[in-house]
């Protein structure tokens, strides 16, 4: 298994404009999370599904986000419209089953919005 | 609410020097602590957690309850272990035990 995947792993957009980020999740994982780390505020929880349902959207900022799971094996994370504030690297990770499993983390997405 | 707390951004120690990075909690519960760890241009990966009572790559860590501490210890730094340290705390079953990291430690073991 390749782990979880993320792309891209970098995105510069100007302000205004539409971002998605994508993750594939580790097949069999059946939770998922969005993470955002920044300077000032660290790592953040966005937002987790389980069994493709979103559970806690309560870390997610503002409307301008949003978080869908059509799957199992794909998530996307939407920006619209991007702000420079927005700027961040966004991780995704996956557990399997119920407990304390390890959360597996993607590589992370590097936005930049100028 | 849970809170994590890492004092340091950055601890500079030398090569085989004992390091200890430090971690404090708040939690209402019964608390799951984590030490991930990301190394230059990897993702994040679980280090070790408190449960297991295992040492990894040479380190440790105890939770202390009463000092609400869960502190990252190796006896000798080798240059490798270079890399961003986070402690983390698992929220319970209604969060999908998801983690509330702290703000992370960089560690540098200078030779």
């Amino acid at each position: 298994d390749a782990g979880v995947i993320q792309s891209p792993r970098h995105e510069v957009t100007e302000m205004g404009q539409e971002v998605t980020l994508r993750c594939k999740p580790i097949s069999g994982h059946d939770y998922l999370f969005w993470y955002r780390q920044t300077m000032m505020r660290g790592l953040e929880l966005l937002i987790y599904f389980n069994n493709n349902v979103p559970i806690d959207d309560s870390g997610m900022p503002e409307d301008r986000f949003s978080a869908k799971m059509p799957n199992a094996s794909f998530s996307t994370l939407k920006i619209q419209p991007s702000e420079p504030r927005d700027s961040a690297v966004y991780f995704c990770a996956s557990r399997a089953g119920t407990g304390l499993g390890e959360q597996f983390f993607g590589p992370g997405t590097r936005l930049t919005v100028l | 609410a849970q809170r994590v707390t890492q004092p340091e951004k950055l601890l500079s120690v030398f090569k085989g020097a004992p390091v200890e990075l430090k971690c404090n909690y708040s939690y209402s519960g019964s608390p799951e602590l984590f030490w991930y760890v990301q190394y230059s241009r990897q993702r994040l990966q679980l280090l070790l957690r408190h449960i297991s009572r295992e040492s990894i790559k040479g380190f440790t860590a105890d939770l202390n309850k009463g000092e609400t501490s869960f502190h990252l210890k190796k006896p000798f730094a080798q240059e490798e272990d270079s890399a961003m340290y986070y402690c983390a705390l698992s929220g319970n079953s209604n969060s999908g035990y998801a983690l509330n990291f702290g703000k992370g430690t960089s560690l540098l073991v200078t030779p």
